[in-house]
């Protein structure tokens, strides 16, 4: 089974500030099905972004995906008052699997 | 629109089942995998299973594989997951969500919690 470890685990940061978000598999994951997802409290998760750099319908584009084999990004290049929540990494794998990482907090600084 | 609307909140005791329900519309229901996830209080998200509504075959997370059942009803384009024999650790809100481009999660369920207490 695939591993999906995400650092860090919460992240500290002012409205306007860049956000690098790490996403680490135990073995490689076809780019194709890794996925990011935006949760705030109370709320189901959203779908942010699908193989690895696809934006989902109406996601700002300061959101963006980057990586491949083990390592993934997801960047926020600009943080707004709205994009303060928990982010997770996703894969599909073989076998009808998925697998969540175990999320990043974004926080006010 | 897509919509993904879900049964209310149980409260269950321990070793009691909990069934759970999903009602799609806005697309065409046999067309797209339904998957189920579940998140504690406090924790991240955890996937249990999915199943497609056209077939009806299924595919279960180890963890739950002989405690969880997923079935769908074609007629009114709603999938349920039968959770059995439950502790106090499957106190959680369950989702379902449906797949979408690259096998993510496009569209979800408001959640339902589930609360196991004696």
């Amino acid at each position: 089974e695939i591993v999906l470890t995400q650092s860090p685990g919460t992240l500290s940061l002012s409205p306007g500030e860049r956000a690098t978000l790490s996403c680490r598999a135990s073995q490689s994951v076809s780019s194709s099905y890794l996925a990011w997802y935006q949760q705030k409290p109370g709320q189901a998760p959203r779908l942010l972004i699908y193989g690895a750099s696809s934006r989902a319908t109406g996601i700002p584009d300061r959101f963006s995906g980057s990586g491949s084999g083990t390592d993934f990004t997801l960047t926020i290049s600009r943080l707004e008052p709205e994009d303060f929540a928990v982010y997770y990494c996703q894969q599909y794998g073989s076998s009808l699997t998925l697998t969540f990482g175990g999320g990043t907090k974004v926080e006010i600084k | 629109q897509v919509q993904l609307v879900q049964s209310g909140a149980e409260v269950k005791k321990p070793g009691a089942s909990v069934k759970v329900s999903c009602k799609a519309s806005g697309y065409t229901f046999t067309s797209y995998y339904m998957h189920w996830v579940r998140q504690a209080p406090g924790q991240g998200l955890e996937w249990m299973g999915i199943i497609n509504p056209s077939g009806g075959s299924t595919s279960y997370a180890q963890k739950f594989q002989g405690r969880v059942t997923m079935t769908r009803d074609t007629s009114t384009s709603t999938v349920y997951m039968e959770l059995s024999s439950l502790r106090s650790e499957d106190t959680a809100v369950y989702y379902c969500a449906r797949e979408d481009q690259g096998s993510s999660l496009g569209y979800w369920g408001q959640g339902t919690l589930v609360t196991v207490s004696s």
